[in-house]
């Protein structure tokens, strides 16, 4: 079984722009959860979407947001980057909602400058 | 509210020896808890979960992890630490599904391994 794919693995953006990253769960899985990983702040979460309907939501600021598709596959967006939003996100993919283990991908490396 | 505390950022052992990492958590349910591995520029690999089956849980790798409910604790352990071991760890907590899949993470324990 394929893992969890993340699209693109590296980028590179400029203050202001939007991005938007992409995740491929592990196939029959539905639930799609998003973490951002910075060596200060540590492993946070953003958001978690099961069946296209957001499940639950962190606390970051509304220039956060995500989806997900029919086929599971779900998109994060982040507008009006800022230096800030420089880190490694992180999406996991589980079966279904709940406790159960998440399945990570290899994330998306985001610079911004 | 959920919470896991990683007591040390950073651990070294030499090679052959044991391997303890420290988790103490914090849940007002009985908790879900995991530990995840992560090694340089990768995602996070699960070691292994405690879901209240049983109170000594065998994962990958040959690592192992005790639920102590009166210690609220979840130690993480290797009887002899190998090269390849060398990784940051990660050990989370989920509530059990009030809020979904959300899981909330230590700070991390950095491990070398010294030859």
């Amino acid at each position: 079984k394929a893992g969890v794919t993340q699209t693109p693995r590296y980028l590179i953006k400029t203050r202001g722009q939007q991005v938007t990253l992409s995740c491929s769960p592990i196939s029959g899985h539905r639930s799609v959860s998003w973490y951002q990983q910075t060596p200060g702040q540590g492993l946070q979460f953003l958001f978690e979407y099961f069946s296209e309907t957001q499940r639950n939501k962190g606390n970051f600021p509304g220039r956060f947001s995500g989806r997900q598709f029919s086929n599971s596959r779900s998109e994060m967006n982040v507008s009006t980057l800022e230096l800030g939003d420089s880190a490694l996100y992180l999406c996991a993919s589980s079966p279904r909602t709940g406790p159960y283990e998440a399945f990570f991908g290899q994330g998306t490396r985001l610079t911004v400058v | 509210a959920q919470s896991v505390t990683q007591l040390g950022s950073h651990v070294s052992v030499s090679e052959g020896a044991l391997v303890l990492l420290r988790c103490n958590y914090s849940s007002s349910v009985p908790p879900y808890l995991f530990w995840y591995v992560q090694y340089p520029n990768q995602g996070l690999q699960l070691l292994l979960k405690y879901t209240s089956a049983a109170t000594l849980v065998k994962g990958i790798n040959g690592f192992e992890a005790e639920f102590k409910k009166s210690e609220t604790s979840f130690h993480l352990t290797k009887p002899s630490a190998h090269m390849s071991d060398a990784a940051e760890y990660f050990c989370a907590v989920s509530d059990g599904g009030s809020t979904g899949n959300q899981f909330y993470f230590g700070t991390g324990t950095s491990l070398t391994v010294i030859p």
